[in-house]
């Protein structure tokens, strides 16, 4: 594994079914992160865990949960998925939380989930 | 409300220089990142500012004005593969990235 890989790649799913995206990384970074990217709209960050341990809620967090039990995975699980999860998620990695010069985030290929 | 504006779409020429202007208005400031994204793929780093003034770093330069809420990213010598969506993010308080819709842009020969 060389940065960070997310499985599936893509994936149709049907409404009110349990579906849960894998992210690992090897960087052994702290802080890790799961955005959805929407035609027209920027990345909005689902949930985030600044180390191992701990998660929290970021902007669009509803219908989504996320644990951390170990440094290098993040997996993000949809319980029930709605249409409106239909897009593009991309789990990213950073070595701390904070802005620094050069801490920027590592981003995975994405999953592409269509909920129909 | 936190917000960042950019322009949807710019169009220039293999060779020149293109500008791509972001604004912001966020709760708190701890630096202004811009990300390169290829159709169908991930973003990727270009520069990170938070101080006032301008990072270059080779054919791309960012400049950051905090006072004014304003970045820009310049790319010279224009390339083909330099065809991209380019997003402009600010690191809030909370120190969570606020992203832009993102700016296509497109070279042509």
């Amino acid at each position: 594994i060389a940065g960070i890989t997310q499985a599936p790649t893509s994936q149709i799913l049907a409404a009110g079914r349990r579906m849960t995206l894998r992210c690992t990384q090897d960087m052994r970074h702290n802080a890790m992160y799961w955005y959805r990217q929407d035609l027209g709209l920027g990345l909005r960050l689902i949930h985030y865990s600044n180390t191992a341990g701990t998660t929290g809620k970021g902007e669009v967090p509803d219908g989504y949960s996320v644990s951390r039990a170990n440094t290098d995975d993040f997996p993000l699980t949809l319980a029930s998925a709605v249409p409106s999860q239909t897009s593009v998620y991309f789990c990213a990695s950073s070595d701390t939380p904070e802005g620094a010069a050069y801490n920027e985030q590592f981003f995975g290929p994405g999953t592409r989930l269509t909920v129909l | 409300g936190q917000n960042i504006d950019q322009p949807t779409e710019m169009t220039a020429t293999e060779g020149a220089i293109v500008q791509i202007n972001c604004t912001y208005q966020t709760s708190g400031f701890n630096g202004l990142f811009w990300y390169q994204q290829h159709a169908g793929e991930a973003p990727t780093f270009l520069s990170y500012n938070v101080l006032d003034g301008l990072e270059e770093k080779g054919r791309f330069s960012s400049f950051l004005s905090r006072s004014k809420g304003y970045s820009y990213l310049l790319l010279k010598e224009l390339q083909m593969k330099d065809s991209a969506s380019y997003l402009c993010a600010v690191m809030d308080s909370n120190y969570q990235l606020i992203w832009g819709a993102g700016t296509k842009l497109i070279i042509k020969p």
